[in-house]
């Protein structure tokens, strides 16, 4: 079936570095991603999200980047911080839809 | 405004017993949905509902039941618990039927143990 996933299941990064996570999805039809970020023991939390008629979308510190004739999203974090350590999910919603299916994660490490 | 609510925080069963997990959202939302998140796993959606008085199945629905009770709560029931079911589970909300752009809102989670 229609599947999200992504390329590094753990990324390490020096404290102030840029990171980037990347994700592919297979799903044609989906029109909206967001990226989650989920803590030790809590729930997943809203990052950032892009519709499919954008290419580029910026938050503070974060920037996704979606491109669509490969099928890949990007999550870039500028100057990482100690508290950006976490997993990070995308997510991905069909057209017409309300379910959201997601990747399996990645685990970012921020070294100090 | 507490956002989305779960209880219990941790629950152990042992094999064939039941259990309903709640959740509730003060945000006003009409969707609400029930994930299950294995490690290593991504989540995985067990059933939502859309609206009140309306649930559909999701991607790994055996084993659960759910009720919309009212417009602010969303359960989820496992009548017989079976260790496969040992999991972290996550009550979302998100603020309509139908949007093009509907962010989930997610509760702190349930972290189950099925001996």
């Amino acid at each position: 079936g229609e599947s999200v996933g992504l390329h590094l299941p753990t990324l390490s990064v020096q404290e102030g570095d840029n990171s980037i996570i990347n994700c592919a999805y297979s799903n044609s039809a989906s029109d909206y991603f967001i990226w989650y970020k989920q803590e030790s023991g809590k729930g997943p939390q809203f990052i950032i999200d892009i519709r499919s008629n954008m290419d580029k979308r910026q938050g503070q510190r974060v920037t996704v980047l979606l491109n669509k004739t490969v099928k890949h999203l990007s999550l870039q974090i500028a100057a990482t911080q100690p508290g950006d350590s976490a997993v990070y999910f995308c997510a991905e919603r069909e057209a017409a839809g309300n379910k959201l299916t997601f990747g399996g994660g990645t685990r970012v490490l921020v070294k100090p | 405004n507490a956002g989305v609510t779960q209880t219990p925080k941790f629950q152990v069963l042992k094999t064939g017993q039941s259990m309903t997990l709640q959740c509730a959202q003060d945000m006003n939302h009409n969707s609400m949905y029930w994930y299950r998140q294995d490690p290593g796993m991504g989540l995985r959606l067990i059933y939502y509902s859309a609206s009140e008085g309306t649930t559909d199945k999701g991607e790994v629905p055996n084993g659960y039941n759910v009720s919309r009770l009212n417009k602010r709560e969303f359960s989820l029931r496992l009548e017989s618990a079976a260790p496969s079911q040992t999991s972290v589970y996550f009550c979302a909300s998100s603020p309509s039927r139908t949007s093009s752009t509907d962010t989930q809102y997610f509760g702190p989670g349930t972290r189950l143990t099925v001996l």
